[in-house]
């Protein structure tokens, strides 16, 4: 199925280091997402973005989308250990009708050495 | 507001069964979709539904199908299971006015398959 290429597939920090990460496509969408996942539950939305550049932050998290359309990144400054999880990229596509449809990054797991 | 809820959270069957999950959205979403995730596949988009129609369909066999009701609650049945449909599968809401939407998340049923 399609995916976005997220990279990086795995990060070990230490607490307090920030922490990059990057979604790419070939394809443009209209809306990028920004999800966290932890273990047994499922995906909790962090960031929505909707318009092409728009730089949004919500407490320590920030994230752009990029101005191709093609692309977005997520920032975590000073990591901490409830950071730890799952963190995925979605794009949205919006068809004909309406018709949604999230395509989604293979996850970057974010694990913090205290 | 409650967020989106599955029933059940577990679940184990055996090869050649059938089986259907639930999901509630916020209240207010309209539109409800599936997804399926696995280890290796990763989240992968299965259905959509809008005012009791599928909107959206991803590129699932015809084992897998669903339905929503007029309160927006939405059912997915898998018949005769196989081994490889062992796999978290999520339910996601938004409001879908339109405008800037969102796909909110509940937290999966987790289906494996003897």
């Amino acid at each position: 199925g399609q995916q976005l290429n997220q990279s990086p597939q795995s990060m070990f920090i230490q607490e307090g280091e920030d922490v990059s990460m990057n979604c790419t496509s070939s394809s443009i969408f209209n809306t990028w997402l920004w999800y966290k996942q932890e273990p047994g539950e499922g995906p909790v939305l962090l960031i929505a973005l909707y318009k092409a550049g728009e730089l949004t932050s919500n407490g320590r998290l920030t994230a752009q989308f990029g101005i191709t359309r093609k692309d977005s990144f997520l920032n975590i400054s000073a990591s901490i250990p409830s950071d730890v999880g799952i963190y995925f990229c979605a794009g949205q596509l919006r068809g004909i009708q309406g018709a949604q449809k999230l395509v989604f990054g293979q996850g970057t797991r974010l694990t913090i050495n205290p | 507001k409650a967020g989106v809820t599955q029933t059940p959270r577990y679940l184990i069957k055996t090869r050649g069964q059938q089986v259907t999950l639930s999901c509630s959205p916020i209240s207010g979403h309209r539109s409800v979709s599936w997804y399926q995730q696995t280890p290796g596949q990763g989240l992968q988009f299965l259905f959509e539904y809008f005012s009791e129609t599928q909107r959206n369909k991803g590129n699932f066999p015809g084992r897998f199908s669903g339905r929503q009701f007029s309160n927006s609650r939405s059912e997915m049945n898998v018949s005769t299971l196989e081994l490889g449909d062992s796999a978290l599968y999520l339910c996601a809401s938004s409001l879908d006015t339109g405008g800037k939407e969102t796909q909110y998340f509940g937290p999966g049923t987790r289906l494996l398959v003897l």
